[in-house]
């Protein structure tokens, strides 16, 4: 059968409340990111992207920071809801733009 | 919608009994991807075509191969299946580089 995964990093937060979900990546020539939310038996969904030539950008209740001085990516979701309940992953990539690394996934658990 | 889509979304089958699993898309993007994505862990880049052009990851074992007859169908086929190759397999699509992939809803592979 399938072989054991790791346990995932889980994030458990007060509905209402913001959410911080981190992502450290080790590939400095990296120049565009994703985050991707992934509920339960579902494929990844995309949440919001960036490119290297910007620190922050905002979407609905979304917002991610980039920090490529300590190649450090963050998803910030304003007023979690109990829909946010997935499991959410960053993702980049560099050179020819096609092939997504993908970091290990961090769990969110929306308590109500 | 436009939307990718991936059959059968359950797929059992027997240890060294080829597989094929089948990934079509209405979006009309160029590019595809085939993810593998083991329990609590992140998508794993199989292979991918740039239009007609295959590109295989370097640690994808021999046993995955891929066919793209047109833009719009990718087949995953795995020769002979083993116990360690039970996961959930994405199938993705981009328009070029640099931009979000769409991904599937995944075909779950169960090897008895």
């Amino acid at each position: 059968g399938e072989s054991v995964g790791l346990h995932l990093p889980t994030l458990s937060v007060q509905e209402g409340d913001n959410s911080i979900i981190n992502c450290a990546y080790s590939n400095s020539a990296s120049d565009y990111f994703i985050w991707y939310k992934q509920e339960s038996g579902k494929g990844p969904q995309f949440i919001i992207d960036i490119r290297s030539n910007m620190d922050k950008r905002q979407g609905q209740r979304v917002t991610v920071l980039l920090n490529k001085t300590v190649k450090h990516l963050s998803l910030q979701i304003a007023a979690t809801q109990p829909g946010d309940s997935a499991v959410y992953f960053c993702a980049e990539t560099s050179g020819a733009g096609n092939m997504l690394t993908f970091g290990g996934g961090t769990r969110l658990m929306v308590k109500p | 919608d436009a939307m990718v889509i991936q059959n059968p979304r359950y797929q059992v089958t027997q240890f060294g009994k080829p597989v094929t699993l089948s990934c079509s898309q209405t979006l009309n993007h160029n590019v595809m991807y085939w993810y593998q994505q083991k329990s609590s862990q992140a998508p794993k880049l199989l292979f991918h075509y740039y239009d007609k052009d295959f590109n295989n990851e370097a640690d994808t074992p021999d046993n995955f191969q891929s066919r793209r007859p047109n833009t719009s169908f990718c087949f995953l086929d795995i020769r002979s299946p083993g116990l360690g190759d039970a996961a959930m397999y994405l199938c993705a699509t981009s328009r070029g580089s640099y931009n979000e992939q769409f991904f599937g809803p995944g075909t779950r592979l169960t090897v008895l």
